[in-house]
């Protein structure tokens, strides 16, 4: 079984609208980062999260961590082109290792 | 130049050759890393190394090998390749826990 799931596996958003991704553990987080990845390239870091509640905010990209640290959300807010990708996210579950979720596709239609 | 730059991009070898990707860093990082990446699977984790003298595997590590030459390199091989390890591959790097990791840019693997 997966330890980090992501959903949804894929999104179409209109122009403009906003969406969230959501990525849960099924163990306690000690750190959760998210990554931007344009289609066959490297990664891009968005941003890191690792206190219960915590609230990061990155341009138009709005990252939280619940209090019990099991979940993160991603909301873009008034979506673009430039949004589009694979948003990964990455957990740390002390063994200082970082392990990915299964990605979610992200398309951005005019 | 990148901060993590593998080499080759892209490369098309036949089953059972022996083939090695290479991996180096200008971060001066201890922590080197390297992924797969599959279609609906993710990044997964194959090696990982904390320092010059410190291998350890991943979940994913059966059918191949590292070796970290110094602290800015970290190779991958495949010592026999076969079709289902047909992937794009990362490596990684990071400074200590709770930090950043910087990508490269990727190689895609394709065995036939």
């Amino acid at each position: 079984s997966q330890e980090l799931e992501q959903s949804p596996q894929s999104l179409i958003v209109q122009e403009g609208k906003n969406l969230t991704i959501n990525c849960t553990s099924s163990k306690t987080l000690y750190g959760l980062y998210w990554y931007k990845q344009k289609y066959g390239e490297g990664l891009i870091f968005l941003m890191m999260l690792q206190k219960g509640g915590e609230e990061k905010s990155h341009e138009k990209i709005t990252a939280k961590l619940d209090e019990k640290k099991q979940q993160s959300s991603l909301h873009i807010t008034a979506s673009q082109p430039s949004h589009a990708g694979i948003y990964l996210c990455g957990a740390d579950f002390g063994n200082e290792k970082l392990t990915f979720g299964t990605g979610t596709r992200l398309t951005i239609i005019p | 130049d990148a901060d993590v730059t593998q080499t080759p991009r892209n490369r098309i070898t036949k089953t059972g050759k022996r083939i090695m990707l290479e991996c180096s860093q200008t971060k001066g990082h201890d922590r080197m890393y390297w992924y797969r990446q599959d279609p609906g699977l993710g990044l997964r984790l194959i090696y990982y190394s904390f320092d010059v003298k410190d291998i350890n595997k991943g979940e994913i590590s059966d059918g191949y090998s590292v070796s970290r030459q110094a602290q800015a390199k970290f190779s991958l091989s495949l010592e026999s390749a076969i079709p289902n390890q047909t992937a794009l591959y990362f490596c990684a790097t990071s400074d200590y826990w709770g930090t950043e990791a910087f990508f490269g840019q990727g190689t895609r693997l394709t065995v036939v």
